[in-house]
């Protein structure tokens, strides 16, 4: 099972909104909605940001959003701080009953 | 609270086998529906999903690990544990416990999702001579 696609790098300005896409395929993210997004700051364990696509854990900002589209699951972080420069990955169930991330994505607070 | 808390060796020798404990506190290991996993992480690179266990001890492990792969489960310690033999340099990763997150539906009682809601610190195994 092949790694989902993420960029790997995105930035911007405090105040600005970023995307950070998920490409997988048919067998992932394309036919389910168990795609999950985890914030990782530096020497930290992951943090659970969204799963199921678009739910919000409890604590979790409501700045953070997800949304998917065929093949291809998106990231939204509105109202950029400078505390949420870290590294995002996705992650999907597949139809191989197992369960892939994607590469990372570093983000960058200018 | 739950928390998840790895122990076990630093070091390993090449063809070795890699052992590593996780002890759950602030919540039951046994709770229908939580499934209990093991991820790591490449130094500088991303997460791979290496396997999960039930409290009744049914697993699912990842294809590509699934040959050298072993989680086991200690309910009475409220521990799980993983096993990886035959371990060389590219095994060298820092290991994360998780729990899966559970969904509860009328018809079917709890049963388990696809997220990890809860961390461990993660601790990293090196492989080297």
């Amino acid at each position: 099972q092949s790694a989902l696609t993420q960029p790997a790098s995105v930035s911007g300005s405090p105040g600005q909104s970023i995307t950070i896409s998920c490409t997988g395929t048919s067998s992932d993210v394309g036919s389910y909605n168990y795609v999950s997004w985890y914030q990782q700051h530096p020497g930290k364990a992951p943090k659970l940001m969204i799963y199921e696509v678009s739910n919000r854990p409890s604590g979790v900002s409501n700045r953070f959003s997800g949304s998917k589209s065929g093949n291809a699951a998106s990231l939204t972080i509105s109202g950029l701080q400078a505390e949420d420069e870290a590294d995002y990955y996705c992650s999907s169930y597949t139809s191989s009953t197992t369960l892939v991330f994607g590469g990372g994505t570093k983000l960058t607070v200018l | 609270q739950v928390q998840l808390q790895e122990s076990g060796p630093g070091l390993v020798k090449p063809s070795q086998t890699l052992s590593l404990t996780c002890t759950v506190s602030g919540g039951s290991i046994s709770s229908d529906g939580y499934y209990w996993s093991w991820i790591r992480q490449h130094p500088g690179k991303g997460l791979e999903w290496i396997g999960y266990i039930y409290y009744s001890g049914s697993t699912h492990y990842n294809p590509s690990l699934k040959s050298r792969v072993t989680i086991s489960v200690d309910t009475s310690k409220k521990q799980f544990s993983l096993k990886l033999s035959s371990v060389t340099a590219a095994d060298t990763a820092v290991y994360y416990c998780a729990r899966f997150g559970r969904t509860y539906d009328i018809l079917t009682g709890y049963s388990h999702t696809y997220y990890f809601d809860y961390w461990g610190q993660g601790t990293l195994v090196t492989v080297s001579s």
